[in-house]
C-alpha cells in the first residue's frame, strides 16, 4: 500500500521567514495530495491541494509543488505569520473506481511548526 | 452549508467495553471516511462507506466496524476495546468520484482507561 513521509517533524522560523515541508511517497497510482493544517484541539482543515497533472499550485502566501517522477512533493509558505503556528500534515490518495481502494489518504507523520514572533 | 459534525466530543470507557461513535456528513456528501489519530501521529485510515456498503478499508480488525444511514451519517462501532484504541477519531465526508477534497470533522477524544 501508500506510503507517506513527511520531514521536517519539527519546525522552528522566524516572523517573515519562508516555511518548507516536503513530502514523499511511494505509489507511482496516487494522484491527489492535499494539505492539511491542524491547530490544537481542532480538526485538520485542508490548506491547499494538488492533483497529478499539475506541478504547482498557489494560493495567496501557500504553495505546493509536485514531482511525479521523483514521487514527492512539497509546501511552501513565505512571509509566516505566527497563526501559521500548527502541526501540518500531507496525504496522498487515488481517485478509482475500484472498489475497496477506498480513495483513502494516507498521511504522513506531520510537521509542527512554530512561528516565533 | 453544514459541515462535518461528529458526537460525542469526549468519552471514556474501560478496557473490553464497547463504544459507538457517530458523523453527520456535510450536506451534499454522500462518502464518509473515518479514521484514527494517536497523540503525535497523522490520522490512519479506518474504513470508508459509500451507499451504505463498506468500501475500503485500512489495517484494522474486524472489532472496528461501521454503518452508514440512508441520510449519509455514518456510525464506527468498536468492540472490547483495547488500551490502545486511546486516540482521536475523525470522520471526514465527501462527494463520491467528485475529485473533491474530504472536510473533517472536530472528532471524537476516546480514553480508555
Amino acid at each position: 500500500g501508500e506510503n507517506v513521509e513527511q520531514h521536517p517533524s519539527t519546525l522552528s522560523v522566524q516572523e517573515g521567514d519562508s516555511a518548507v515541508i516536503k513530502c514523499t511517497y511511494s505509489d507511482s497510482a496516487s494522484n491527489y495530495f492535499p494539505w492539511y493544517k491542524q491547530e490544537l484541539g481542532k480538526r485538520p482543515q485542508l490548506i491547499i491541494d494538488i492533483r497529478s497533472n499539475v506541478g504547482e499550485k498557489k494560493d495567496q502566501r501557500i504553495a505546493v509543488t509536485l514531482n511525479k517522477t521523483a514521487k514527492h512533493f512539497s509546501l511552501h509558505i513565505t512571509e509566516t505569520q505566527p497563526e501559521d503556528s500548527a502541526v501540518y500534515f500531507c496525504a496522498a490518495s487515488k481517485t478509482t473506481m475500484i472498489k475497496a481502494a477506498g480513495n483513502k489518504l494516507t498521511f504522513g507523520g506531520g510537521t509542527r511548526v512554530l512561528v516565533k514572533p | 452549508e453544514t459541515g462535518v459534525t461528529q458526537s460525542p466530543t469526549h468519552l471514556i470507557k474501560t478496557r473490553g467495553q464497547q463504544v459507538t461513535l457517530r458523523c453527520s456528513s456535510q450536506s451534499g456528501h454522500n462518502t464518509v471516511s473515518w479514521y484514527q489519530q494517536a497523540l503525535g501521529q497523522g490520522p490512519q485510515f479506518i474504513f470508508q462507506y459509500y451507499r451504505e456498503e463498506e468500501n475500503g478499508r485500512g489495517n484494522f480488525p474486524p472489532r472496528f466496524s461501521g454503518l452508514q444511514f440512508p441520510n449519509y451519517s455514518s456510525e464506527l462501532n468498536v468492540n472490547a476495546l483495547e488500551l490502545d484504541d486511546s486516540a482521536l477519531y475523525l470522520c471526514a465526508s465527501s462527494l463520491w468520484l467528485s475529485n473533491q477534497p474530504q472536510h473533517f470533522g472536530d472528532g471524537t477524544r476516546l480514553s480508555i482507561l
